[in-house]
């Protein structure tokens, strides 16, 4: 299994809902990321996750909450969203720190 | 700080005409550097990268990008494109702090 998967593939939810994003890689892959990608512009990284322990959170508001149940998997708890969070969501992982990283396909996300 | 500039938002090209797709960068310490390609609702798939060693980087797809230390360049070519091609395509460095800088991409639209 050469790819990393996330799910749902669209979502669109209320400002008071809560939802969470899937990431799943089975390629042992020890570091996962989540980005945000906004329409017409890069991704920006929100955290890194380097052996099961978050490393980086790059100052992204506690309405977002990511957690790593283990090595394979990645989650993105989201609670009390914005209309400006409208985004593609993309989960990547790499084999260690400072290795090349491999992107999913995105969630691309709706807040209304 | 690092950054990366891509100073051609838009590159319009003829089919089997050469292209390039220009990407500056600047960090006080060492880069790595990798070129990404966005297709359209999609995430992002790796074009080619350079770690270390020979300055010219061969990918996937029939694309090369040369590093360029003094100039701190990293173009990406290919000397004959498809309609295929078309495409967002991102330079990113990773100055080791396991993440990564993207500059604002290029969008490559290739006419028949």
């Amino acid at each position: 299994d050469t790819e990393v998967t996330q799910t749902p593939k669209h979502l669109v939810m209320g400002m008071t809902n809560k939802k969470s994003l899937k990431c799943e890689q089975h390629m042992g892959h020890r570091a996962m990321y989540w980005y945000k990608q906004k329409a017409k512009k890069p991704p920006e990284l929100m955290f890194v996750y380097s052996y099961e322990k978050l490393s980086i959170n790059e100052s992204v508001p506690s309405r977002f909450s990511p957690e790593c149940p283990n090595s394979s998997l990645l989650n993105l708890h989201l609670h009390a969203l914005q209309p400006e969070d409208s985004a593609l969501y993309l989960c990547a992982s790499s084999p260690g720190p400072q290795e090349t990283q491999y992107f999913g396909p995105g969630t691309r996300l709706l807040v209304l | 700080a690092q950054s990366v500039t891509q100073l051609d938002s838009q590159v319009p090209v003829f089919e089997e005409a050469p292209v390039e797709l220009r990407c500056n960068y600047s960090s006080s310490v060492s880069v790595y550097l990798f070129w990404y390609v966005q297709y359209p609702n999609q995430g992002l798939q790796l074009l080619l990268k350079y770690l270390s060693g020979s300055t010219l980087v061969k990918g996937i797809n029939g694309f090369e990008a040369e590093f360029n230390k003094s100039q701190t360049s990293f173009h990406l070519r290919k000397p004959s494109v498809h309609i295929s091609d078309t495409a967002e395509y991102f330079c990113a460095l990773d100055t080791g702090r396991r993440a990564l800088t993207f500059g604002s991409g290029t969008r490559l639209q290739v006419q028949p």
